[in-house]
């Protein structure tokens, strides 16, 4: 069954650090998002994108942040000056184009010290 | 706000017993319910969706009922396995726009008693 990969699976990093969080969507999908899970809550939309732009992202997704899908299997997102707040599960999700159903990858877990 | 809710943090039934979780949404533009099981470390997984033309859907062992007047949405586990242990999640989809963004509720544990 097709899945949404997700690397790396944990991420350790200093405050005031850059990471990129990579994700391989499904491969015939053309909708793709990123969500994030704080420990112990719901999980929170980020950013949907499609068509190689971002089609809407939630007053989380602030400037720090930024999504690229750098090649045709690859969708990234980079948060460029890491804050203790954004530890975190990071899910990237995808899905196709005569479907609403969002498939959701295993998650990275950003750890921000 | 828009937010979708959910009644119970959580929920302990007896193996073999039937589960009812239930989950409150607040957007009435919300055309699509979706869902999702999350066991511990892991992403979410789809159970099943329902959209706003219908009032219940059937899986093989869950139903999801839709009642749009008082905008409540649940999800029913038929004869609770050990392995229904997690945590679930209903989410909604607005109608406009169409982006798929889903709003997530806050999470219902499912503990199975042996």
């Amino acid at each position: 069954e097709p899945e949404v990969t997700q690397t790396p699976s944990h991420q350790v990093t200093q405050m005031g650090q850059e990471v990129i969080l990579r994700c391989v969507p499904i491969s015939n999908h053309l909708y793709f998002y990123w969500y994030r899970q704080i420990l112990g809550q719901k999980v929170e939309f980020l950013v949907s994108f499609y068509n190689n732009e971002i089609s809407e992202k939630s007053e989380i997704f602030d400037d720090q942040f930024s999504v690229e899908r750098p090649d045709g299997s690859n969708f990234t997102l980079k948060i460029r000056s890491t804050k203790l707040e954004d530890s975190a599960m990071y899910f990237c999700a995808s899905r196709g184009n005569s479907g609403r159903v969002g498939i959701f990858g295993q998650g990275t877990r950003l750890t921000v010290v | 706000g828009e937010s979708v809710g959910l009644h119970l943090p959580t929920l302990s039934v007896q193996e073999g017993d039937n589960s009812i979780i239930n989950c409150a949404y607040s957007n009435s533009a919300s055309d699509y319910f979706i869902w999702y099981k999350q066991e511990s470390g892991k992403g979410p997984q789809f159970i099943i969706d329902i959209r706003s033309n219908m009032d219940k859907r059937q899986g093989q062992r869950v139903t999801v009922l839709l009642n749009k007047t008082v905008k409540h949405l649940s999800l029913q586990i038929a004869a609770t396995q050990p392995g229904d242990s997690a945590v679930y999640f209903c989410a909604e989809s607005p109608g406009s726009g169409n982006t798929g963004k889903l709003i997530f509720g806050q999470g219902t544990t499912l503990q199975v008693k042996p």
